[in-house]
């Protein structure tokens, strides 16, 4: 999976609690982002982050948050206040764009994240 | 926003035969790329083809892209079982950097 890595595979929680998904890349790509998955469905823009100490709110930014405190690091904090939290969370990185349009994106294995 | 269109939602052929998916995008583009994704794994790329590009080839994958209708195809030829998997198209978006993906087709090649 490119050198991506999230963990934990599966993450079960509770309703009300808060929960953070890793996601680590040792590909020195500057931008990262998290999706979010539902069956049957493509995939859901929740966050991005161009460079270090700096993310844009996806279309469905509501109830997560991220940090991106270090390059290789960019995780995604599921809260309470996320009405429907139980998905397959996908993060996601790639080179600068350098204004050419977009460059493939590279992808973990995913969290499958399941709140009862 | 899901931007990206994928026809039809589910195909299932036989192994050898050929495979022809559809994606539909609504605004203009840079770049049209496809990804492929098993069962509850994470996306892998496939191709990326430019706004200013018609075809393009890697091995079994022909990618063509026409802007005026905009819409792309990705044909799988001589497919094997090892080809099952969902399919995405994804667009760029006015950021440069995030991707608005299809709901993606779903292929299924019996041996």
């Amino acid at each position: 999976d490119g050198g991506i890595t999230q963990s934990p595979k599966y993450l079960f929680r509770k309703e009300g609690q808060n929960v953070t998904l890793s996601c680590e890349q040792n590909l020195n790509h500057d931008a990262m982002y998290w999706y979010r998955q539902d069956p049957g469905q493509g995939l859901r823009l929740i966050y991005y982050s161009q460079i270090v100490n700096d993310f844009q709110k996806g279309d469905i930014a509501e109830g997560y948050s991220v940090s991106r405190e270090k390059k290789e690091s960019f995780p995604l904090t599921v809260t309470s206040a996320q009405k429907n939290p139980t998905a397959f969370y996908l993060c996601a990185s790639s080179p600068p764009t350098g204004g050419g349009g977009s460059y493939e994106q590279y992808f973990g294995p995913g969290t499958r994240l399941t709140v009862t | 926003s899901q931007q990206g269109e994928e026809d039809p939602q589910a195909l299932s052929i036989q192994e050898g035969e050929n495979a022809t998916m559809n994606c539909s995008y609504k605004t203009s583009i840079n770049n049209l790329q496809w990804y492929r994704q098993n069962s509850g794994r994470g996306l892998v790329h496939l191709i990326l083809i430019r706004s200013n590009e018609r075809e393009k080839h890697s091995g079994r994958l022909r990618v063509t892209l026409d802007t005026s209708k905009k819409s792309s195809s990705l044909l799988i030829t001589a497919s094997r079982a090892a080809d099952t998997a969902s399919y995405f198209c994804a667009t760029d978006t006015r950021s440069g950097y995030a991707l608005n993906f299809g709901k993606g087709t779903s292929l299924l090649v019996t041996p």
